[in-house]
């Protein structure tokens, strides 16, 4: 398994912009969540989803949109970047819909926009 | 309303020495909570949780917390601690009386000194 992976790794973009990062994963994980890492704030929850075409906003949803039309994969989207966007993203995902269950990561991707 | 506190932003200890990193929670149902790991320029990685039973958990690399339900606590110790163990750990916590939602703590960066 590749467990969850997530591409670009890096990306620049231009306040305005717009831009989709990847998320997949191989483990048939019903549970699928993207964060964002800023320095003092730790990970904030943007959005989540709980299986195929359902999803539901975390705490930072603003700018940012998500579907979840496979198991396997889960984009989020930047409809018009901004400087305030500039942070690592995270993606990860849970084998079910547990409580109890932990999270497993992806590699993150950092994203700058001037 | 769920939430994470880790008071400390960093901690110093020497090698050999034990280490704690501190971490309170609150929640309205009853907690489950989480530690989690994060070497650099890496995803997070699970370390450990707390479900239910036995206060004391064991986890991963030597690492164990205890959770204190009259002091919404849940430290992470170690009782002898490697250089290799320097990383940023989070904190994170779910409610078992709410959504799907994990809330995370901002961090402590844990160093230790040879």
């Amino acid at each position: 398994n590749a467990g969850v992976t997530q591409t670009p790794k890096f990306q620049v973009l231009k306040t305005g912009q717009s831009m989709t990062l990847q998320c997949a994963q191989d483990m048939n994980h019903e549970y699928m969540s993207w964060y964002r890492q800023d320095p003092g704030m730790g990970l904030r929850l943007i959005h989540y989803s709980v299986g195929a075409g359902i999803t539901d906003q975390g705490e930072v949803p603003n700018g940012y949109n998500v579907s979840r039309s496979t198991t396997e994969d889960f984009p989020l989207r930047l409809l018009s970047a901004a400087p305030s966007q500039t942070s690592v993203y995270f993606c990860a995902s849970s084998p079910r819909l547990e409580l109890t269950d932990t999270q497993y990561f992806g590699p993150g991707t950092r994203l700058t926009v001037l | 309303a769920q939430s994470v506190a880790q008071p400390e932003d960093q901690v110093n200890v020497a090698e050999g020495n034990p280490l704690t990193v501190k971490c309170t929670y609150s929640v309205s149902g009853n907690p489950y909570l989480f530690w989690y790991v994060q070497y650099p320029n890496r995803g997070l990685q699970f370390l450990l949780k707390y479900i239910t039973g036995d206060n004391l958990v064991k986890g991963s690399y030597g690492f164990e917390a205890e959770f204190n339900k009259s002091q919404t606590s849940f430290h992470l110790k170690k009782p002898s601690a490697l250089v290799s163990d320097s990383a940023l750990y989070f904190c994170a916590v779910r409610d078992s009386r709410g959504t799907y939602k994990y809330i995370f703590g901002t961090g402590t960066r844990l160093k230790v000194l040879a």
